[in-house]
């Protein structure tokens, strides 16, 4: 069956760094999705992305982000210079559009800032 | 008032038990609703889709209530790996997925 993948699996990094988190969408997906979830929280939308360009993005989603496509089959965010506040785990989804309302998860990139 | 609400619980139940969730949304204008399962530390799954309705899945059953503005799931004969959190999911009129807090379910032998 076919999955969301996404690398890498735990990233830890100094307040101040740029990260980057890499998704491998569902082949024929053509709709893109970040979340994130706090520990202990419930999971937030951040942000929407089709036909390379973002759909919709949440307050959180602020100029310290982006995400792009940077070619088929990758899907990234990018946090330019990440806050204690950045830790949580980062789930991207994606879905088709065949069933509109269906996002598929992958297994998430947990982000400790330190 | 928050939009999507749930009991956090824990609901912890014995194998072979029935039990229920409930949720409520606050915006009337939501069009899509669904339940996914989060085990610890991992991603959301989708369980099931929510239709006006009513519908079934094995031992699985969501309900919708529009006029209320609250959905329920029913799990029966309850195994140990339903051992989960269950988030409610709402959609208002884009595509993004707007989540309950969860409620905990553990089923212990």
């Amino acid at each position: 069956e076919p999955e969301v993948t996404q690398t890498p699996s735990h990233q830890v990094t100094q307040m101040g760094q740029e990260v980057i988190l890499r998704c491998v969408p569902i082949s024929n997906h053509l709709y893109f999705y970040w979340y994130r979830q706090i520990l202990g929280q419930k999971v937030e939308f951040l942000v929407s992305f089709y036909n390379n360009e973002i759909s919709e993005k949440s307050e959180i989603f602020d100029d310290q982000f982006s995400v792009e496509r940077p070619d088929g089959s990758n899907f990234t965010l990018k946090i330019r210079s990440t806050k204690l506040e950045d830790s949580a785990m980062y789930f991207c989804a994606s879905r088709g559009q065949l069933k509109p309302y269906e996002q598929y998860f992958g297994p998430g990139t947990r982000l400790t800032v330190t | 008032r928050k939009e999507v609400e749930q009991d956090p619980g824990p609901f912890n139940v014995p194998e072979g038990a029935t039990v229920a969730f409930n949720c409520t949304y606050s915006n009337s204008a939501s069009q899509s609703f669904f339940w996914y399962r989060q085990d610890c530390r991992k991603e959301p799954k989708l369980l099931m889709s929510v239709y006006s309705s009513g519908n079934e899945d094995g031992r699985f059953t969501a309900q919708l209530n529009r006029a209320s503005q609250y959905i329920s799931l029913l799990i029966r004969d309850s195994k140990l790996s339903d051992s989960a959190t269950y988030l409610c999911v709402v959609i208002y009129n884009t595509d993004k997925l707007i989540f309950g807090t969860g409620t905990r379910l553990q089923v212990f032998p």
